[in-house]
């Protein structure tokens, strides 16, 4: 079975643009998990995607966005790009039959803002 | 959400056992504890995970304390590819599709 596939892999972006990363989860898996790895900060939790519907999410300003699509394909989307969002975005899929079904994760994209 | 305390490093040589404690004493009654780890350069990866009992996998065992304020992970010969940050994650099966991750632990594992 082919793993979680994120793109792009590297992004580089200027300040105020806005970027849009895509997440290809494990086939059969229908929740889309998305979170932010930064030095300062570790990993944080951004949103979960469940059947198209957002069903949890993270602290974080309404920049940030995201969808899952029919197929469980998962996009996020961020606005008006500051510098602090330079970070490492990770997605991960699961199949979740149940509550504590395991997460797997992608290898991320790295996001850099100039 | 309930947290989870650990060491910020620890060393280990190769094909010797490590243990990594984690504390969590504000654990709830439904609270599943979680291991995952991440290489460097990768994305995190799942370990194991337990709820009362003792846990064993083919990559490692959980052992978790009878009152639950407690529990470690145990790689029992460890490998160079075990160098890792190492998460100890406290799952509330109601808050789905999020892990907490703490600062976790880094372990080095020396020839």
């Amino acid at each position: 079975k082919a793993g979680v596939t994120q793109t792009p892999r590297y992004l580089i972006k200027t300040r105020g643009q806005q970027v849009t990363l895509s997440c290809s989860p494990i086939s059969g898996h229908r929740s889309v998990s998305w979170y932010q790895q930064t030095p300062g900060q570790g990993l944080q939790f951004l949103f979960e995607y469940f059947s198209e519907t957002q069903r949890n999410k993270g602290n974080f300003p309404g920049r940030f966005s995201g969808r899952q699509f029919s197929n469980s394909r998962s996009e996020m989307n961020v606005s008006t790009l500051e510098l602090g969002d330079s970070a490492l975005y990770l997605c991960a899929s699961a199949m979740l039959t149940e509550s504590t079904d395991t997460q797997y994760f992608g290898p991320g994209t790295r996001l850099t803002v100039l | 959400d309930a947290k989870t305390t650990q060491p910020n490093s620890m060393e280990s040589n190769e094909e010797e056992p490590v243990h990594l404690p984690c504390n969590h004493s504000t654990i709830s009654g439904t609270d599943y504890i979680h291991w995952y780890r991440q290489l460097p350069s990768q994305g995190p990866e799942y370990v194991i995970h337990g709820l009362t009992s003792n846990v064993n996998n083919r990559m490692a065992s959980l052992a978790i304390a009878e009152d639950r304020k407690s529990s470690t992970l145990i790689l029992h010969r460890a490998t160079l590819r075990d160098a890792a940050v190492y998460y100890c994650i406290l799952r509330d099966p109601s808050n789905t599709g999020k892990l907490i991750f703490g600062q976790g632990t880094t372990l080095q594992v020396k020839p």
